[in-house]
């Protein structure tokens, strides 16, 4: 009965390296969307995702982030060139529709991402 | 655009005390309100919701009330435990129109509950 599950929990790089950060939706769940958490931040939306398609991407930086929802595997959210600005906690949420009153989002343990 | 500000923290109180935190909200539509609970390490987990105004939304002791003529969902509860010591986020949703999925968040209280 696996809830969302992102990995790696803690992801350190150096600047200049590229961050991959993973999330698999619940059983079911067909709907994918990414938060990031700013040290002392509420979440911000990024993007939402369903297999294959990018719904929303309004949230994302327009340089070295993007993100993908393959038919196969996991989400990933992908930074290219990390710099010290993007050390935060990235959390991933699924629903098993597009995200209503009745299809409330549930949310993983987040990825701590750590720039040198 | 679509705001949530809570007081700040952190908030530090006795078991069995009273708790309250405050939330306001601006938003461009008619908003859905939440209550968000991360215990440390973890992710969040939905607390109490509510979707049109003088709903009360309730869950664990816990319970705040849509109040659309102050723009407020005040979270209270009134006899906090240890176990309640974590950060709480209030939200908001947009209930119809083109992008209501997303949450728009505040940043959190840190709440700190002492034996």
């Amino acid at each position: 009965n696996a809830g969302v599950m992102q990995n790696p929990r803690h992801l350190v790089r150096r600047r200049g390296q590229e961050a991959r950060l993973r999330c698999s939706p619940m059983k079911g769940h067909s709907h994918v969307y990414w938060y990031r958490q700013l040290p002392e931040e509420g979440l911000k939306f990024m993007v939402y995702l369903q297999k294959e398609n990018i719904i929303d991407e309004s949230g994302m930086p327009k340089e070295r982030f993007s993100a993908e929802f393959p038919k196969e595997g996991p989400s990933i959210l992908r930074i290219q060139q990390v710099v010290r600005g993007d050390s935060a906690a990235y959390f991933c949420a699924s629903s098993s529709a597009r995200t209503g009153l009745n299809q409330p989002q549930h949310f993983g343990d987040g990825t701590r991402l750590s720039i040198l | 655009g679509n705001s949530v500000t809570q007081m700040e923290g952190p908030v530090t109180l006795s078991e069995e005390a009273f708790l309250t935190i405050n939330c306001t909200y601006t938003a461009t539509g008619y908003p859905s309100l939440f209550w968000y609970v991360q215990y440390p390490g973890e992710g969040l987990q939905l607390l109490l919701k509510a979707t049109k105004a003088d709903d009360k939304g309730s869950n664990k002791g816990f319970e705040a009330t849509y109040r659309k003529e102050t723009t407020s969902f005040h979270l209270e509860k009134g006899s906090v435990q240890v176990s309640d010591s974590a950060v709480y986020f209030c939200a908001l949703m947009l209930g119809s129109g083109g992008s209501n999925y997303k949450l728009t968040f505040g940043k959190g209280t840190l709440l700190t509950v002492n034996p």
